[in-house]
């Protein structure tokens, strides 16, 4: 079935260093790919997304490029804050009479000042 | 603003005690679901509703109910809450069809507490 499988965290980096998150995929068909954010004590929201293969979705200074050959969708950041500090999770929607939203368990990310 | 509302954001009940966690969002969303997160199972879906009276289940619907009566609101119902449903609880909604229907937006939470 439709899974999405991500890093397990926690993930401590200091300020200014370069993020990778990796996320890679299985499904049926040509799911469109997210990350959404959660940041402390608060629910979760879009942070980026690709709807197709070779797509690069962009936002707040990260990355992630749908790799359809790779089953993947590393999400990443050329110089992490400590704003960043959150949990990311992967998702995937699943193309049915539904369009369900399948997530990862979440990377946990602390950067240190 | 286009908000998803869930209320209480704390609750503390016990053991078979009925209990509501309320969830309203002011987009006119058609898809309104509920997830609940724990550590180290991420988020799991428990009901979810793709219109009004149409409710269906998500992967652990057991042991809640839903019911969908206004596009708007979404109740979680626990009949008879047991320690196993102390979790973070949220609430979630988009469009469904067009652009940006893919787009979840969430609700800020309610952590329950089952004693």
């Amino acid at each position: 079935g439709n899974s999405v499988t991500q890093m397990e965290g926690p993930v401590t980096l200091s300020e200014e260093a370069f993020l990778t998150i990796n996320c890679t995929y299985t499904a049926t068909g040509y799911p469109s790919l997210f990350w959404y954010v959660q940041y402390p004590g608060e629910g979760l929201q879009l942070l980026l997304k690709a709807t197709k293969a070779d797509d690069k979705g962009s936002n707040k200074g990260f990355e992630a490029t749908y790799r359809k050959e790779t089953t993947s969708f590393h999400l990443e950041k050329g110089s992490v804050q400590v704003s960043d500090s959150a949990v990311y999770f992967c998702a995937l929607t699943r193309r049915g009479r539904d369009d369900k939203i399948i997530f990862g368990k979440g990377t946990r990310l602390h950067i240190l000042p | 603003e286009a908000q998803v509302t869930q209320n209480p954001r704390y609750l503390i009940t016990v053991t078979g005690k009925k209990l509501t966690v309320t969830c309203s969002q002011n987009m006119n969303h058609e898809y309104m679901s509920w997830y609940r997160q724990d550590p180290g199972l991420g988020l799991r879906q428990i009901y979810y509703s793709m219109n009004v009276e149409v409710t269906d289940k998500g992967d652990v619907p057991e042991g809640y109910k839903v019911s969908r009566k206004e596009k708007r609101n979404f109740p979680l119902i626990l009949e008879s809450p047991s320690p196993n449903q102390t979790s973070l609880y949220f609430c979630a909604s988009r469009s469904l069809g067009g652009t940006g229907s893919e787009k979840l937006f969430f609700g800020s939470g309610t952590q329950l507490s089952v004693l």
